[in-house]
């Protein structure tokens, strides 16, 4: 059973344009969602993330929305630049703890052509 | 800089040959965390550790096994190795807190099965 959803494997945007990253979820108790970006050869890195009271959150040229009623939610990335190009993973988190306990999707490749 | 070490990256056992995958953290996080990716699949978490506390999932398999003995190492041992357990394991740190701290992520350790 898979709760979290990245359908696209793959995303081929030229430099300069906008970059959608879509995440899917199935399970309502989620109520925190992170991104994180994974390059070759390294772990994953925190980027941006978004509290289930809140449907817009940005940071710099990063904005992660969150739609609950439709359990969607998309990382934008505006103006995408050749240095993004790296795996993108939706991990959102159950509510309850302190911590943070992260399912993941699959993960999508992002590449950003000069 | 503070971070999360991984040794060694690349390891390669037997079938059959327990081996122990290593993690270190110099960010002083009470909770450590071990997953296992194959490949473009989602990390998936194997257990956790809340301080000495042990969590695991419960599909996690009983061929992996963890040990914590301070705050600052974990490890992995899988006791017989079989050729599905070829995967890259992460380690991740986090902080308790007001609940959303992130992970922080090793570098990974692949490991091959022969």
């Amino acid at each position: 059973d898979q709760q979290v959803k990245q359908n696209s494997p793959s995303l081929s945007v030229q430099e300069g344009r906008i970059s959608i990253l879509n995440c899917d979820y199935t399970n309502s108790m989620f109520d925190y969602f992170l991104w994180y970006k994974k390059y070759p050869a390294e772990g994953p890195t925190f980027l941006i993330s978004i509290s289930s009271i809140k449907d817009k959150n940005e940071d710099g040229r990063f904005t992660v929305f969150l739609n609950k009623s439709a359990k969607h939610l998309s990382l934008h990335i505006v103006p995408s630049q050749p240095g993004d190009s790296a795996v993108y993973f939706c991990a959102p988190r159950v509510g309850g703890t302190s911590y943070g306990k992260l399912t993941f999707g699959q993960g999508t490749i992002l590449t950003v052509h000069p | 800089d503070a971070m999360v070490i991984q040794n060694p990256r690349y390891q390669v056992t037997q079938f059959g040959k327990p081996v122990t995958l290593s993690c270190s953290q110099t960010l002083n996080h009470n909770v450590m965390y071990w997953y296992q990716q194959k490949s473009s699949q989602a990390p998936k978490l194997l257990f956790h550790y809340y301080d000495k506390d042990f969590n695991n999932e419960a599909d996690t398999p009983d061929n992996f096994q963890s040990r914590r003995p301070n705050t600052s190492f974990c490890f992995l041992d899988i006791r017989s190795p079989g050729l599905g357990d070829a995967a890259m394991y992460l380690c991740a740190t986090s902080r308790e807190g007001g609940g959303q701290e992130t992970q922080y992520f090793g570098p990974g350790t692949r490991l091959l099965v022969l």
